[in-house]
């Protein structure tokens, strides 16, 4: 267990929506990093947030947005869903201190 | 060209086999190198963590960057079953507060 949480563990909703996923990362942990997973991109890096401020951006969609609360939990939304964002969707913290991110277990969209 | 490639596999070994997991690189500006695991339905896991170049050994495990190569490798020694899983490459420019570029992994089976 990387100590690393993400809610929920499934979603399944229909295109045109909109869904929120949750992480809260290690205890500690002020930096939180979203990644997309599919089986023809691999892992990308979406986008990360350090201490409540936006930090970096990878490939993120502007349909997608994020943000990350004074208790360092950090939600990622994704809206007018299209087909092509079904995957899995992974939160990252990382210390300072250490040159590692810890990954939570995942959050798996499928979009119908 | 993509910054990390990863042979694709799959990669099938018999039990007790050593095995060799390759990445190679185009970013020089990468400093920090790592090795995650993941298993079916679940996060990526940290197995090894090495900055610049060298080797770095942790029980059956190997990892080896070159640097001047733009190439890096981990060894699984003594394989088992419980091995198999897939294996990522990732790599980063600034350590722990910078994102992780992955390669697309490759899926392991040992067999008993």
């Amino acid at each position: 267990d990387s100590g690393v949480t993400q809610t929920p563990k499934h979603l399944i909703t229909a295109t045109g929506q909109r869904v929120t996923l949750r992480c809260s990362p290690r205890s500690g942990d002020l930096s939180v990093y979203w990644y997309q997973q599919s089986l023809d991109q691999g892992l990308q890096f979406l986008i990360q947030y350090y201490n409540g401020e936006e930090r970096a951006k990878g490939n993120i969609l502007e349909r997608f947005s994020a943000q990350q609360f004074p208790d360092l939990h950090s939600e990622l939304n994704l809206s007018s869903l299209e087909l092509g964002d079904s995957a899995l969707y992974f939160c990252a913290s990382s210390v300072v201190s250490e040159g590692t991110q810890y990954f939570g277990p995942g959050t798996r969209l499928l979009v119908l | 060209q993509k910054e990390v490639e990863q042979d694709p596999g799959p990669l099938s070994v018999p039990e007790g086999a050593i095995v060799s997991l390759n990445c190679t690189y185009s970013n020089s500006a990468f400093q920090y190198f790592m090795w995650y695991r993941q298993y079916s339905r679940k996060g990526p896991e940290l197995l090894m963590y090495t900055y610049s170049s060298g080797n770095k050994e942790d029980g059956r495990f190997t990892a080896q960057v070159d640097k001047s190569s733009k190439y890096i490798s981990l060894f699984i020694r003594d394989s088992q079953p419980s091995d198999s899983a897939t294996y990522l490459c990732a790599m980063s420019a600034s350590g722990a507060n910078s994102k992780l570029t992955f390669g697309k992994g490759i899926t392991l089976s040992v067999r008993p």
